[in-house]
């Protein structure tokens, strides 16, 4: 069936240090989004890419989707404690039929 | 934080015993989604409404059944409860659908079969 991945499922990082976190789908999405789950909490939403190769920001978190639509990537600069948390993405396979990926969990070491 | 809360926030029951987890929201929201939450499987959809009595099924509906009456409420009913469904459920919102508009979480329902 259609899935959607996630690499890697667990990173840790010493402070300051840069993170990555890549999605990929087994087919082409009609978009993705991101969400980002403290531990404990529940997910909360960080953004939607629509567009083919779209890039977004916002302050330190770099929001890139693929060329082909079937993958995507967030790029944390700079980590910091308050970073900490899964993050997910999730796409849209046919219309309104999200699929979450497994998520990436981020620890941060002071 | 969206108006949407769960009840009860923790359970535990033993297998074959019917149970019921609600999700009430404030915000008059159109859609209304169940997604269970295990390790390694992100979040994965049960049910979800499209309005009230409107309601269809998600990638691991077996086992589960919905009810939506109001515009402001989602029911969720484990029939009869398995081990199986040991997990952390959790309720979402949307104004349009899922695909096209961000979804608001609930804080989540610890629920434990014995």
């Amino acid at each position: 069936g259609q899935q959607v991945m996630q690499i890697p499922q667990y990173q840790h990082v010493q402070e300051g240090e840069d993170f990555t976190t890549y999605c990929n789908s087994s087919t082409t999405l009609s978009n993705i989004q991101w969400y980002k789950q403290r531990p404990g909490g529940h997910p909360v939403f960080l953004i939607q890419l629509v567009k083919s190769g779209e890039v977004k920001k916002q302050k330190r978190l770099t929001f890139q989707f693929g060329e082909a639509k079937k993958n995507s990537s967030l790029h944390i600069t700079a980590t910091q404690t308050t970073d900490v948390g899964t993050y997910f993405c999730a796409g849209e396979t046919s219309y309104d039929k999200v699929i979450f990926g497994p998520g990436t969990s981020l620890s941060v070491i002071p | 934080d969206a108006g949407i809360t769960q009840s009860p926030r923790h359970k535990v029951t033993e297998t074959g015993t019917p149970v019921t987890l609600r999700c009430h929201q404030t915000e008059n929201h159109r859609y209304m989604y169940w997604y269970r939450q295990d390790p390694g499987h992100g979040l994965r959809l049960i049910h979800y409404s499209y309005g009230v009595k409107d309601t269809d099924k998600g990638e691991v509906s077996d086992g589960y059944s919905v009810s939506r009456s109001k515009t402001e409420d989602f029911l969720l009913t484990l029939e009869s409860a398995t081990s199986s469904q040991t997990s952390v459920y959790f309720c979402a919102i949307s104004e349009g659908t899922s695909g096209s508009s961000e979804q608001f979480f609930g804080p989540g329902t610890r629920l434990t079969v014995l």
